[in-house]
């Protein structure tokens, strides 16, 4: 069975750095892209980024690239999301999920971690 | 960057009302099209990926359809476990943006 595994709630204060983790579990890790959600209090899904954990190949959204870095560990399965430096506008709920197919290009994401909620406050 | 546009923001139907929601690229996106259903304090649910496979296990009732630029997504009869917020998702080229989403709620 396939499941993604997301690191707790935290709460950090800005100025902060952080690294939450996504460990999967039930398939190879090394031959599926994991990608990154973010969505805000009460808004929509944002697209991040996304990263194949076989040669760690990454790709950013636009909105995000220089924000955050995407990496992944492949001897324990594991997938990360990091900040340098954390700003109130960061507080949101952050996904982890893989996508249907091998190819960057698939059919959307079929599994989903449960989430991780950030909260950024002073 | 290609923008995803949905349209209705929200929308209020009841139970047996058939459903659509569009989608709308800015550039084509062939057939990288996909669909999620969202409830309240859950993770996305993919319910139609490629325009118009039916993810394994989602009803029948929902269907999608379109290429190129312009998508729909239907709910053929309206249940009540189908109250929830649905995105659309392009899947082509990077960044796979979603779009901006469409709350179905109760009439």
């Amino acid at each position: 069975e396939v499941q993604l595994v997301q690191s707790g709630a935290d709460v950090k204060k800005p100025g902060e750095s952080l690294k939450i983790s996504c460990k999967a579990s039930g398939y190879s890790f090394t031959s599926y892209w994991i990608g990154w959600v973010r969505q805000m209090p009460g808004k929509g899904l944002e697209w991040m980024g996304i990263i194949y954990p076989g040669d760690s190949d990454t790709r950013y959204s636009p909105s995000f690239q220089g924000q955050v870095t995407i990496s992944a560990d492949k001897s324990i399965s594991t997938a990360y999301l990091q900040w340098t430096s954390l700003k109130a506008s960061d507080t949101a709920m952050y996904y982890c999920a893989r996508p249907t197919s091998y190819t960057i290009s698939s059919g959307g994401f079929d599994y989903w971690g449960q989430g991780t909620l950030i909260t950024v406050s002073s | 960057d290609i923008q995803m546009t949905q349209s209705p923001s929200s929308l209020s139907a009841s139970v047996g009302d058939r459903v659509t929601i569009t989608c709308r690229s800015s550039h084509n996106i062939t057939n990288y099209l996909n669909w999620y259903q969202q409830k309240p304090g859950k993770a996305p649910k993919l319910l139609i990926y490629a325009v118009s496979s039916l993810q394994s296990g989602v009803p029948s009732r929902f269907s999608g359809s379109g290429s190129g630029t312009d998508f729909t997504l239907t709910i053929s009869s309206l249940q009540p476990e189908d109250f929830a917020t649905y995105y659309c998702q392009r899947s082509y080229s990077t960044p796979h943006t979603f779009g901006q989403g469409t709350r179905l709620e109760i009439k």
